[in-house]
């Protein structure tokens, strides 16, 4: 069966600290991770996908196979990211199994 | 290009009665998938509609059932409310095929009292 875990409900950083979300999975199958966010008031929208290896908003994630991570991370933290952070595993055609999110909280 | 559009935004019944949710899926979509969001929780897969047949359903009992029309929209309908079924439920559409994104609506907050 598939489990993500994200361990920390929330996570309060200053502004221009890194940040790193953690994200565990756990999954028997080839493993496809996202990020999604969800800011003040808005819908869930997705941050990245490890499988397009890119940087969204100086946010990235690396897959680790190994350790079974999929860390999301930014080098300095704004404002403008405090939000809810879920991480998500697709599987079995397009559904997703999502971790209990964490807060994340920039302060000024 | 429009998106997901969810109704009613939010919703009151009383235990043992019965609601229905609506979902309008993203334009060239054509797969809807419920989730159930409890506070504090992430959402939870409840089912999937792909071209209007039941394509997966998560740990749910049937008293929550769902359609899909030929337009891709779809409905929720949850029978017996208990007060457990009280939270935010949430509809995504995706395309089958090519790099999958789910596009999320803003969601129905259920409340059961």
């Amino acid at each position: 069966a598939q489990r993500v875990t994200q361990p920390e409900k929330l996570l309060s950083v200053f502004k221009g600290a890194p940040v790193e979300l953690k994200c565990n999975y756990s999954y028997s199958g080839s493993p496809e991770l996202f990020w999604y966010v969800q800011y003040s008031r808005q819908r869930l929208q997705l941050l990245l996908r490890h499988i397009s290896r890119e940087s969204i908003k100086g946010f990235t994630a690396d897959l680790n196979k190994g350790e079974t991570s999929f860390h999301l991370k930014k080098p300095f933290a704004q404002e403008e990211d405090s939000a809810m952070y879920y991480c998500a595993l697709l599987y079995n055609f397009n559904k997703f199994y999502f971790g209990s999110g964490t807060k994340l909280n920039v302060k000024p | 290009e429009t998106g997901v559009t969810q109704s009613p935004t939010h919703l009151i019944k009383t235990r043992g009665q019965q609601v229905t949710l609506r979902c309008s899926s993203q334009s060239g979509h054509n797969t809807v998938s419920w989730y159930q969001q409890a506070l504090g929780q992430g959402p939870q897969f409840i089912f999937q509609y792909y071209r209007e047949e039941e394509n997966g359903r998560g740990n749910f009992p049937p008293r929550f059932s769902g359609l899909q029309f030929p337009n891709y929209s779809s409905e929720l309908n949850v029978n017996a409310l208990e007060l457990d079924d009280s939270a935010l439920y949430l509809c995504a559409s995706s395309r089958s095929g090519g790099l999958i994104e789910a596009f999320f609506g803003q969601g129905t907050r259920l409340t059961v009292v």
